[in-house]
């Protein structure tokens, strides 16, 4: 079976760029989550849903930062506009309920 | 805020030694999990422990939950270069998702 499938592995763009970062879920999952990590203040949670519905989001660091789940197999993530310090690597992960979490290969962003 | 400090942070090793790592709170947590993240790739789950007391082994890895379910801890028998990787203990506390720690990023050398 396919894991969490994100999309684009590797985002280089410039400071002030829109980003859009893309995740599929595990088939099935209910639950699906948005981790930002570096190595500086580790993996920190940014917004979960639950059955698409986003039930928490105060880790989303300001407006720049919004996400959406249109469907049970599909979410994003959009920084817009991006700055250096967004630079991190994004991990996506489901799961059924919250407790067992199966993250995707993330998303290494670099904003210059 | 629920917090779970991981020491040490780093650790270097000669294969074959033995090591242990630990994930403290000063929450209870209803479970706590441990995760093992490769370079490049997301952390995958190795263990859940649940009871207070609780010990867990995975082939070379012995997982503890402590009594009062606040705290645990790793430990790997004979560490292999393959045992490398960053160690993410996290925490549950039922309704919430979960909490990570910073991790214990591994290093053993052949």
């Amino acid at each position: 079976d396919a894991g969490v499938i994100q999309s684009p592995r590797h985002e280089v763009t410039e400071m002030g760029q829109e980003v859009t970062l893309r995740c599929k879920p595990i088939s099935g999952h209910n639950s699906l989550f948005w981790y930002r990590q570096t190595m500086m203040r580790g993996l920190e949670l940014l917004i979960y849903f639950n059955n698409n519905v986003p039930i928490d989001d105060s880790g989303m660091p300001e407006d720049r930062f919004s996400a959406k789940m249109p469907n049970a197999s599909f979410s994003t993530l959009k920084i817009q506009p991006s700055e250096p310090r967004d630079s991190a690597v994004y991990f996506c992960a489901s799961s059924l309920g919250h407790a067992w979490l199966f993250f995707g290969e993330g998303s290494r962003l670099t904003v210059l | 805020t629920q917090l779970l400090e991981q020491s040490p942070q780093f650790l270097s090793i000669q294969e074959g030694e033995n090591l242990t790592v630990y994930c403290n709170s000063s929450s209870v947590f209803s479970s706590l999990q441990w995760y093992r993240q490769e370079p490049g790739e997301g952390p995958v789950l190795l263990v859940t422990v649940v009871t207070g007391g609780e010990v867990k082994k995975l082939k070379r890895l012995t997982f503890q939950f402590g009594d009062a379910r606040k705290d645990s801890s790793l430990h790997i028998t004979a560490a292999q270069p393959g045992d490398t990787g960053l160690y993410l203990c996290a925490g549950d506390s039922g309704n919430t998702p979960l909490v990570f720690g910073k991790g214990t990023r591994l290093s053993v050398i052949a």
